[in-house]
């Protein structure tokens, strides 16, 4: 057990239409990013948040958007889904002196 | 661009077979480069991570490498619960994302 907490485990949603994704980091860690999965890209950083502060963006869609709350759970809003939506999305965390990632089980989005 | 890739994309392997992974990088200085485990379906595991070219690494049959371009996976006498997909990623400055490669996914019979 990593620690990073993703809810929920699966989502099925038709196109159109608009979902939550939820994470809660490790106990203390201040840094949150988002990944995408698909089979062909492998992992494609999204996005990264810093103590409720955005710090980084990734090869994220404009019409996602994401947002770190000052528990520093964290959520990723994704909107007007297309079909190639549909993957794998994870969540990792990472201490302030530590620099690897700890990840989450992923929530697997299904757009149909 | 910081880039990524890994070879094999897929690798077969008896039990007790040894073999190694390969992961090349280009990246804007180097932080650190890190090995992670994923299960189908799972959420990758960190496995190693590694600073400077020479420095090596060990966890039961497993041992990574690190040089100035790229790093290895040595895997030692595999068994078959050292079936899955193994991913390299690097990290440019201290905090930052992970950048990764597509994965080597191993397969190991009886």
């Amino acid at each position: 057990d990593s620690g990073v907490t993703q809810t929920p485990k699966h989502l099925i949603t038709a196109t159109g239409q608009r979902v939550t994704l939820r994470c809660s980091p490790r106990s203390g860690d201040l840094s949150v990013y988002w990944y995408q999965q698909s089979l062909d890209q492998g992992l494609q950083f999204l996005i990264q948040y810093y103590n409720g502060e955005e710090r980084a963006k990734g090869n994220i869609l404009e019409r996602f958007s994401a947002q770190q709350f000052p528990d520093l759970h964290s959520e990723l809003n994704l909107s007007s889904l297309e079909l190639g939506d549909s993957a794998l999305y994870f969540c990792a965390s990472s201490g302030d002196s530590s620099s690897k990632a700890f990840f989450g089980q992923g929530t697997r989005l299904t757009v149909v | 661009e910081d880039q990524v890739t890994q070879s094999p994309e897929a690798l077969r392997l008896q039990e007790g077979e040894s073999s190694s992974l390969n992961c090349s990088y280009t990246v804007s200085g180097l932080r650190g480069l890190f090995w992670y485990r994923q299960d189908p379906g799972k959420g990758p595991e960190f496995l190693f991570t590694l600073y400077s070219a020479g420095e090596e690494k060990e966890k039961e049959r497993l041992k990574a490498t690190l040089t100035k371009k790229e790093s290895f996976l040595h895997i030692t006498a595999p068994k078959p619960e050292d079936s899955a997909t193994y991913l390299c990623a690097v990290q440019a400055r201290a905090g930052t994302a992970l950048i990764f490669g597509k994965g080597t996914t191993l397969s190991v019979s009886s």
